[in-house]
């Protein structure tokens, strides 16, 4: 029973335009949120957070949103630029486990020149 | 200066052996990760050190077994190797307080 989806396993988009990915959970135990990104043969690279009190974070061309209501986050990625192709991992911190990272499958973004 | 360090990078081995990997780091972290990464590219967390205790112990065949000589270090020791083990095994740390993990590259385990 996955805690943390990302039902978008792929997603390409043109140079320049906005990439946005998108993740759904169902645990409402989870207190904070994370991005990464994983290039092939490297380890996963932490990217951009938000807390569950918070709504938006922004790092440059990075936004992640926070629905609560919904349980759903996204990452927008804008401009996206070529180098950002990778798999983005969501990842939900469980409060009331350890603080147990719970992990999506992953989405594979490519950008294409 | 590498963050989070792990060795070997990649191990291929016969079924029955017993291998090591091992990893440190150097961020003054707290806690330390076992993940595998399965052939589905999931990452699926195996054990979780922090300042040295088992924190965290999913459900993991016996036959892995963990050991954590100081903060800086955890160690993976698996016995009597199965196909099935074959996979990536991420090493990372982090902070507890702050959730937000460093990974090592990845040891590629093959088991033949």
């Amino acid at each position: 029973d996955q805690q943390v989806k990302q039902n978008s396993p792929s997603l390409s988009v043109q140079e320049g335009r906005i990439s946005i990915l998108n993740c759904d959970y169902t645990n409402s135990m989870f207190d904070y949120f994370l991005w990464y990104k994983k290039y092939p043969a490297e380890g996963p690279t932490f990217l951009i957070s938000i807390s569950s009190i918070k709504d938006k974070n922004e790092d440059g061309r990075f936004t992640v949103f926070l629905n609560k209501s919904a349980k759903h986050l996204s990452l927008h990625i804008v401009p996206s630029q070529p180098g950002d192709s990778a798999v983005y991992f969501c990842a939900a911190r469980d409060a009331g486990n350890n603080r147990k990272l719970i992990w999506g499958l992953g989405t594979s973004l490519a950008v294409n020149p | 200066d590498t963050a989070v360090s792990q060795t070997p990078k990649y191990l291929v081995t016969q079924m029955g052996n017993d291998k090591s990997i091992k990893c440190e780091q150097n961020l003054g972290h707290d806690t330390m990760y076992w993940y595998k990464q399965d052939s589905k590219k999931f990452l699926k967390i195996m054990f979780s050190y922090n300042n040295k205790e088992l924190i965290i112990n999913e459900t993991v065949p016996n036959r892995f077994s963990p050991k954590s000589p100081d903060k800086a270090h955890l160690n993976l020791h698996i016995n009597s190797l199965e196909l099935g083990d074959s996979a990536v095994y991420f090493c990372a740390s982090s902070l507890l307080s702050t959730g937000e993990l460093f990974f090592g590259e990845g040891s590629r385990l093959t088991v033949l």
